[in-house]
């Protein structure tokens, strides 16, 4: 199948920094790809879909300028989360259909825990 | 709007023993629906999708759009099915997923 890499896997920051997770597919473009946010024990969120070479489309209650999206070539998605708070400690996962009407392929994950 | 109802948050079996997760969504559109399974600290990965009607590691799930399920089942459960697995609903092709909120299944020796 597929393959979806991010990075880090696991980041600790301090309250008010920025942080940026990378989504990367590895051996095929991706236009599309999906951003979650899955809290301990429960099920993905999707916080967002992000586009390549336009805008995010981000899902009801998810902040625009929390959750920074950008897509900017075909292998690559990024997501800062800015100003983190405490609050804001999650796992986020990306994924991407290798092509239209594919299945999603998930990457591993990054933990982020903001002290 | 689209909703998945996995209504067994645990489901625990002996091995051998046959077990079915069960799937229930509502959406008014013909959905596409799929089985992502997560095992202990590995990734997300499709387990199966409808329109495939393959079989995957044993598993099978019907669609009944009567009863609006998509039940996840196996005849005969190993310990290495232990997982947790998600239940996802996709309305149109390239669209975003719906996921329900998961069974843990553990199988006991």
């Amino acid at each position: 199948g597929a393959v979806v890499s991010q990075h880090p896997s696991r980041v600790i920051c301090k309250s008010g920094t920025s942080v940026k997770i990378e989504c990367r597919s590895l051996d095929f473009q991706a236009t599309t790809m999906f951003w979650y946010r899955q809290f301990p024990k429960q099920s993905l969120m999707l916080m967002a879909t992000s586009n390549e070479g336009s805008k995010a489309t981000y899902e009801q209650g998810v902040e625009k300028d929390k959750f920074l999206i950008n897509h900017a070539s075909l292998t690559l998605s990024t997501l800062t989360v800015t100003s983190a708070h405490p609050e804001d400690s999650s796992f986020y996962i990306c994924s991407a259909p290798r092509t239209v009407g594919d299945a999603q392929y998930f990457g591993p994950g990054t933990r982020l825990l903001v002290l | 709007a689209q909703r998945v109802t996995q209504p067994e948050k645990l489901l625990s079996v002996f091995k051998g023993a046959p077990v079915e997760l069960k799937c229930n969504y509502s959406y008014s559109g013909s959905p596409e629906l799929f089985w992502y399974v997560q095992y202990s600290r590995q990734r997300l990965q499709l387990l199966l999708r409808h329109i495939s009607r393959e079989s995957i590691k044993g598993f099978t799930a019907d669609l009944n759009k009567g009863e609006t399920s998509f039940h996840l089942k196996k005849p005969f459960a190993q310990e290495e099915d232990s997982a947790m697995y998600y239940c996802a609903l996709r309305e149109t092709s390239g669209s975003r997923l719906t996921f329900g909120e998961g069974t843990q299944l553990t199988v006991n020796p």
